[in-house]
């Protein structure tokens, strides 16, 4: 079955640690982004890659790193710099570059500092 | 003001009813409109696309975009507690280097 596979699914992690979320598509799409979702304040976008080796900021993305290296991966760095890291962490995938296309999600890792 | 806004709710409608979400944006060069839908602790699923202005109906579903007023409406008709989720509006204007734009999302509980 074609989708994106997110990993973990639960993640607790202790101040001052950085931790690496996994995102995997098998769907051949060029475009993949990840999104923070908090309750009450809708997706924001912290980075998207439009193609392999390439990747750029979005609107929140102090305190996180990405890598494009394959293209059916696009893991997520949090690190010990992003303030308030508990959220719930969506990847997603496009075949269409530029937002157009319809975006496919994974189940989402959420993300609990202790 | 922010690119997107969307009432949060939440919104609570008895079974059958009739419900209407709507997002405003300030943002003019907005082309792609979609609405997704997410239930529980899951990701987000594409419900309706609509380009530019118009309607778009799918089953119990009608989409409609008014450019001029930079409103979008999604329309459940006969809602049934299987549409109990958070609904999202998303928008884009699809250049390279842009990505799609998000509201906060409604959150909508159908009682039977």
């Amino acid at each position: 079955d074609g989708g994106i596979t997110q990993s973990p699914k639960y993640l607790f992690r202790k101040e001052g640690q950085n931790v690496t979320l996994s995102c995997e598509q098998n769907l051949n799409h060029d475009a993949m982004y990840w999104y923070r979702q908090d309750p009450g304040q809708g997706l924001r976008l912290i980075y998207y890659s439009q193609i392999v080796n390439d990747f750029q900021k979005g609107d929140i993305a102090e305190g996180y790193s990405v890598s494009r290296e394959k293209k059916e991966s696009f893991p997520l760095t949090v690190t010990s710099a992003q303030k308030n890291p508990t959220a719930f962490y969506l990847c997603a995938s496009s075949s269409t570059p530029g937002g157009a296309g319809e975006l496919f999600f994974g189940e989402g890792s959420r993300l609990t500092v202790l | 003001q922010k690119e997107v806004e969307q009432d949060p709710g939440p919104l609570s409608v008895p079974e059958g009813a009739i419900v209407s979400l709507n997002c405003t944006y300030s943002n003019s060069a907005f082309q792609y409109f979609m609405w997704y839908r997410q239930y529980s602790r899951k990701g987000p699923e594409l419900l309706m696309y609509t380009y530019s202005s118009g309607n778009k109906e799918d089953g119990r579903f009608t989409a409609q975009v008014d450019k001029s007023s930079k409103y979008i409406s999604l329309f459940i008709r006969d809602s049934q507690p299987s549409d109990s989720a958070t609904y999202l509006c998303a928008m884009t204007i699809n250049q390279a280097g842009t990505a799609l734009i998000f509201g906060k999302g409604t959150t909508l509980s159908v009682s039977s």
